[in-house]
């Protein structure tokens, strides 16, 4: 079956980094996404892995490992405002997109 | 440039009542349309995906149906809520021949029944 794994919590310190972990196990693959939602709104695009390596786009970066079907996104400088879940979505061999449940990231003072 | 919208917000509906959820895509032509539900604590559920007027695809058996009357609406209903529907539903868009299938998502609807 599909599989897409992210711890369920983390917590962090303001001004600290954190770095949230995904693992997946797909049928086939096309692209790996990180999504930030924050509570009762919707999911808002935050990055797009297809090849392995690291993208950096201001405080955020994505990581992807093809050959060990594992990401990451590493969030620096953390704001308050960055209390929010983070959720792993991997694009199949068909286009559909599977979806990790999220990560529920807490920042303290 | 593109937008999503959703309505209604926010229902409370009891249990054995009709719903009616509506989306509308603006900005674009021909985007496939999905329905999603999000229980809490959980990860989305993909409930329908659509690639074209009246071109419906279910992902898991329910007592919800989706129709697309028209390129830019995509509308999820039920004749009678169940307890269980209750939770956050997300409809969404993607370019219909994009390489990546980046969603785009609504506001969302939260659905209480009681």
């Amino acid at each position: 079956g599909q599989n897409i794994d992210q711890p369920t919590e983390m917590t962090a310190t303001e001004g600290a980094i954190v770095q949230i972990n995904c693992t997946y196990q797909t049928s086939g693959f096309n692209g790996l996404f990180w999504y930030q939602q924050h509570a009762g709104e919707a999911p808002t695009f935050l990055s797009y892995n297809v090849l392995d390596g690291l993208e950096e786009k201001g405080r955020f970066s994505s990581f992807l490992s093809r050959s060990k079907g594992y990401s990451y996104l590493l969030l620096k400088e953390l704001q308050m405002k960055d209390s929010a879940s983070y959720l792993c979505a991997v694009t199949d061999s068909n286009y559909q997109l599977i979806w990790g449940a999220g990560t529920k990231l807490i920042i303290k003072p | 440039s593109q937008t999503i919208h959703q309505w209604p917000a926010t229902l409370v509906q009891p249990v054995g009542s009709p719903l009616s959820l509506e989306c509308t895509v603006e900005g674009t032509s021909n985007p496939n349309l999905y329905w999603y539900r999000q229980a809490a604590g959980r990860g989305l559920q993909l409930l329908f995906y659509s690639v074209g007027i009246g071109q419906i695809s279910s992902e898991v058996p329910q007592n919800l149906s989706a129709s697309r009357p028209q390129d830019r609406q995509f509308i999820l209903s039920s004749k009678k809520l169940l307890l269980s529907d209750s939770g956050f539903y997300l409809c969404a868009w993607s370019v219909g021949t994009s390489d990546t299938g980046e969603l785009f998502f609504g506001e969302g609807s939260r659905l209480t029944v009681l």
